[in-house]
């Protein structure tokens, strides 16, 4: 049982360039998140999402594309990277329903935009 | 709207000081409200939670109590120890699926 897990770790973009990150967790819940951890900030949302083939826009979702084809994966892609993409990035996931509500996150991506 | 904020850092106490990490909310009706927290190079983990008014929530020595009245969720230690050194985060949960984090507290605590 790996929990969650995220792809790469580091990348170093140039301005313009593309990527994604990969998320994935093997503990079969069904909401899945994406955030971005700035000094200063905390956690911001940026997509979420309650199932397979849905998504929905947290507090930050500007310049950020997701895809949820598969239940255990969620993906964040970014089309032309910025400066100010450059954070680290979390993936998080949890149980739909119950009274745990405990999120279970990776161990994030480090992205610098040069 | 929803919001969390909490109390600036960072924060260094003696081992076996007593810890207080004050923060305070924004959300109509009942929220859900966590404590997560953050050890180097690693994710988030919840430390502890409280569902409604009045509940505390404890782990490993830490304890919140939810308070309505004073719309806050501190939280405290009685002692703390190196092996505590980390970033704390409040978070709150209200209907729906967005947690709203605060800004962290780093808490280094030296021996």
């Amino acid at each position: 049982n790996a929990g969650v897990t995220q792809t790469p770790k580091f990348r170093v973009l140039k301005t313009g360039q593309s990527m994604t990150l990969l998320c994935a967790q093997d503990m079969n819940h069904e909401y899945m998140y994406w955030y971005r951890q700035d000094p200063g900030m905390g956690l911001r949302l940026i997509h979420y999402s309650v199932g397979e083939g849905t998504t929905a826009k947290g507090e930050v979702p500007d310049g950020y594309n997701v895809s949820r084809l598969k239940k255990q994966n969620f993906l964040l892609g970014l089309e032309s990277a910025a400066p100010s993409q450059t954070s680290v990035y979390f993936c998080a996931s949890r149980l739909a329903g119950g009274s745990s509500y405990e999120q279970y996150f990776g161990p994030g991506t480090r992205l610098t935009v040069t | 709207g929803n919001s969390v904020t909490q109390m600036e850092g960072p924060v260094t106490l003696s081992e076996e000081a007593f810890l207080t990490i004050n923060c305070t909310y924004t959300a109509t009706g009942y929220p859900s409200l966590f404590w997560y927290v953050q050890y180097p190079g690693e994710g988030l983990q919840l430390l502890l939670k409280a569902t409604k008014a009045d509940d505390k929530g404890s782990n490993k020595g830490f304890e919140a109590t939810y308070r309505k009245e004073t719309t806050s969720f501190h939280l405290e230690k009685g002692s703390v120890q190196v092996s505590d050194s980390a970033v704390y985060f409040c978070a709150l949960l209200k209907t729906g699926n967005q947690f709203y984090f605060g800004t962290g507290t780093s808490l280094t605590v030296i021996p």
